[in-house]
């Protein structure tokens, strides 16, 4: 079945670094959504992409959908504290038996130093 | 809308003992997912219903667990008999249409089986 990898799993940056986690499907996508979950919260919904290439910005953060729609990543640039959390890529299934199927990548963890 | 609602919040129950978690998705949402979070597995669909009607229970982890959604406001998952390694955060989530569309995710259930 999809396969859904993020790295990396963990990440600790101080104040004011950027940020970047990383999305790969096993299989072509039909689109991927971003979800971020404050600790001991439950998961949100950022955004979603769906066309080859593209990018959507949404304040520091930039969201890009690789031009074959096997990956994508998000990035924060100039990170704060109110963005620790753990961050999870969620792929939609492009074909076969589990044809629009969302599958969750395992996360990755964000702590911020202040 | 008071969004997706699960409880209990938090359940603790010693091992061989039967667990009901409960939710209620966002009136008018056709689709509605469980979902297990743990450490070491992350986020894993469990099972998912469109329209009252179970599609894709190949999350579920054995016979030991069961779900139903008798109607449109309201869905269980049931385990029994419980194990200690059945602790984990049970999250329960709903969506409009397909299944790509952005989910909705309750607050969830902390479940330790001592």
């Amino acid at each position: 079945g999809q396969q859904v990898m993020q790295i990396p799993q963990y990440q600790h940056v101080q104040e004011g670094e950027d940020f970047t986690t990383y999305c790969n499907s096993s299989t072509t996508l039909s689109n991927i959504q971003w979800y971020k979950q404050r600790p001991g919260g439950h998961p949100v919904f950022l955004i979603q992409l769906v066309k080859s290439g593209e990018v959507k910005k949404q304040k520091r953060l930039t969201f890009q959908f690789g031009e074959a729609k096997k990956n994508s990543s998000l990035h924060i640039t100039a990170t704060q504290t109110t963005d620790v959390g753990t961050y999870f890529c969620a792929g939609g299934n492009a074909g076969g038996t589990s044809y629009g199927k969302l599958t969750f990548g395992q996360g990755t963890i964000l702590t911020v130093h202040p | 809308d008071a969004g997706v609602i699960q409880s209990p919040r938090h359940e603790v129950t010693e091992m061989g003992q039967e667990v009901t978690l409960r939710c209620k998705p966002i009136s008018g949402h056709d689709y509605l997912f469980w979902y297990r979070q743990t450490m070491m597995r992350g986020l894993e669909l469990l099972i998912y219903f469109n329209n009252n009607v179970p599609i894709d229970d190949s999350g579920m982890p054995e016979d030991r667990f069961s779900a139903k959604m008798p109607n449109a406001s309201f869905s269980t998952l049931k385990i029994q008999p419980s194990e200690p390694r059945d602790s984990a955060v049970y999250f329960c989530a709903s969506s409009l249409g397909r299944t790509t569309d952005t989910q909705y995710f309750g607050p969830g259930t902390r479940l330790t089986v001592l």
